[in-house]
């Protein structure tokens, strides 16, 4: 059975920095990666998708990696701001778009 | 474009009741998908739809059932609802005619069994 984990559960940084969210996964066996984005109260809004056959994809001041023979991924959020602030879920596609979710990293930028 | 619209968006519902969470999508997207959300806990998959008149179960089907009659609209009913059904649940949908799309998500429905 897939699982997926997300380190860490919460995070707190300074406006400005750069930081890196950790997604595992223990079957590499899967189409593709997404991460998404959810903010309180509302549904999941898609950042970024990456294929199987990919390492890393990018949009903006994200990037998302790949290592599939290790089940890893991670999102890489440049220069913080203050509406970066949100819940980032990591899920894989293990076929049919059937999505197993991480329990999600709550992300906190301070002003 | 309104995308994937799911109402209600909040209910209160009494131990046995039943009801049926509504979601629809305007982008004539084939697959459709049910996810309920604990607190503080990721996604999973209750149900899904590759097409109309076509649902399967997902990893935590106990306890609801699902329809596709139409492609803009899938339904989840609750027939006995029970306090382990409190969650947040979302719609999801995505066109698999073309690969690698992400899903689209509802605002989701908040539901509350006492």
């Amino acid at each position: 059975k897939q699982e997926v984990t997300q380190i860490p559960a919460a995070l707190s940084v300074p406006e400005g920095e750069n930081l890196v969210l950790n997604c595992s996964f223990t079957d590499s066996a899967i189409y593709n990666l997404q991460w998404f984005r959810q903010d309180p109260g509302k549904g999941l809004t898609s950042l970024l998708l990456i294929q199987s056959s990919q390492r890393e994809q990018t949009s903006g001041r994200l990037n998302a990696s790949l290592d599939k023979s290790s089940g890893r991924s991670t999102l890489y959020i440049a220069a913080s701001q203050p509406g970066d602030s949100a819940t980032y879920l990591c899920a894989v596609n293990q076929g049919a778009q059937k999505l197993v979710f991480g329990q999600g990293t709550r992300l906190t930028i301070n002003p | 474009n309104a995308g994937v619209t799911q109402t209600p968006k909040f209910r209160i519902l009494k131990i046995g009741q039943s009801m049926t969470l509504q979601c629809a999508q305007d982008m004539n997207h084939n697959y459709m998908y049910w996810y309920r959300q604990d607190p503080g806990m990721g996604l999973k998959l209750i149900y899904y739809s590759v097409g109309a008149g076509i649902t399967d179960k997902g990893e935590v089907p106990n306890g609801y059932n699902v329809s596709r009659s139409t492609t803009e609209d899938f339904p989840l009913r609750l027939e006995l609802a029970a306090p382990s059904q409190t969650s947040v649940y979302f719609c999801a949908s995505v066109n698999d005619r073309f690969p690698n799309q992400p899903q689209h998500f509802g605002d989701g429905t908040r539901l509350s069994i006492l």
